[in-house]
């Protein structure tokens, strides 16, 4: 497909438990970004790659929560040990790479419905 | 750091009438601009958006934001909506550096009636 897709749409697990996320994105793309949209915190921003530079980690909420990006492409977000809080959609966006200092939009996927009973 | 402030956590209008969706912004440097729609069940599509130039940018499905300098402001507009313009519309902002990463306000959900 021509945009981002993210699987699996819906999730549920135990508290305790540990999920993987994916995110395929557009092909080309450089950049990827995970969101996390929560009725008690809203839009956050998560975690940033850009090509094989370190990834931006400055919004993951807590050392449960990690994420890779295997051959520059597809990414993967794992929490573990799963809490009722972390019940939450998770977006992952990513971004071509245009000329330096220039601005390039963000496609969104329609993301991942996690619930943590 | 940045923050988004949107006020109105609901906005209800009637069919063909005009609306704005205030957006108040916070930041010590320069920003980029964005509103964002989620409709029910799907993701975030780019309404439109402000990186320089002209302060009033035309956006897709007929809506329009001006930016205000001096307010620190990105209001949302449309002269007239429809009733599949019911959605959660969200401001955002980024710093112009490498990351882009986007700082969201908390929603506004726009309700046309008929």
């Amino acid at each position: 497909g021509a945009g981002v897709s993210q699987s699996p749409s819906n999730k549920v697990t135990e508290k305790g438990k540990d999920v993987e996320l994916r995110c395929d994105p557009i092909s080309g793309h450089t950049a990827l970004y995970w969101y996390r949209q929560s009725l008690g915190q809203g839009l956050e921003f998560l975690i940033y790659f850009q090509g094989n530079s370190a990834p931006d980690k400055s919004g993951l909420p807590s050392d449960r929560f990690s994420a890779e990006r295997t051959g520059g492409s597809v990414s993967t977000l794992t929490i573990q040990r799963t809490q009722q809080e972390d019940s939450a959609v998770y977006l992952c966006a990513s971004s071509g790479r245009g000329l330096a200092g220039t601005y390039n939009e963000q496609f969104f996927g329609p993301g991942t419905r996690l619930t943590v009973l | 750091a940045q923050s988004v402030t949107q006020l109105d956590s609901q906005v209800p209008v009637f069919e063909e009438a005009p609306v704005e969706l205030r957006c108040n912004y916070s930041s010590s440097v320069s920003v980029y601009l964005f509103w964002y729609v989620q409709y029910p069940n799907q993701g975030l599509q780019l309404l439109l958006k402000y990186l320089s130039g002209s302060t009033l940018v035309k956006g897709i499905n007929g809506f329009e934001a001006e930016f205000n300098k001096s307010q620190t402001s990105f209001h949302l507009r449309k002269p007239s909506v429809h009733i599949s313009d019911t959605a959660e519309y969200f401001c955002a902002v980024t710093r112009m550096d490498s990351s882009y990463k986007l700082i969201f306000g908390s929603g506004t959900r726009l309700l046309v009636r008929p």
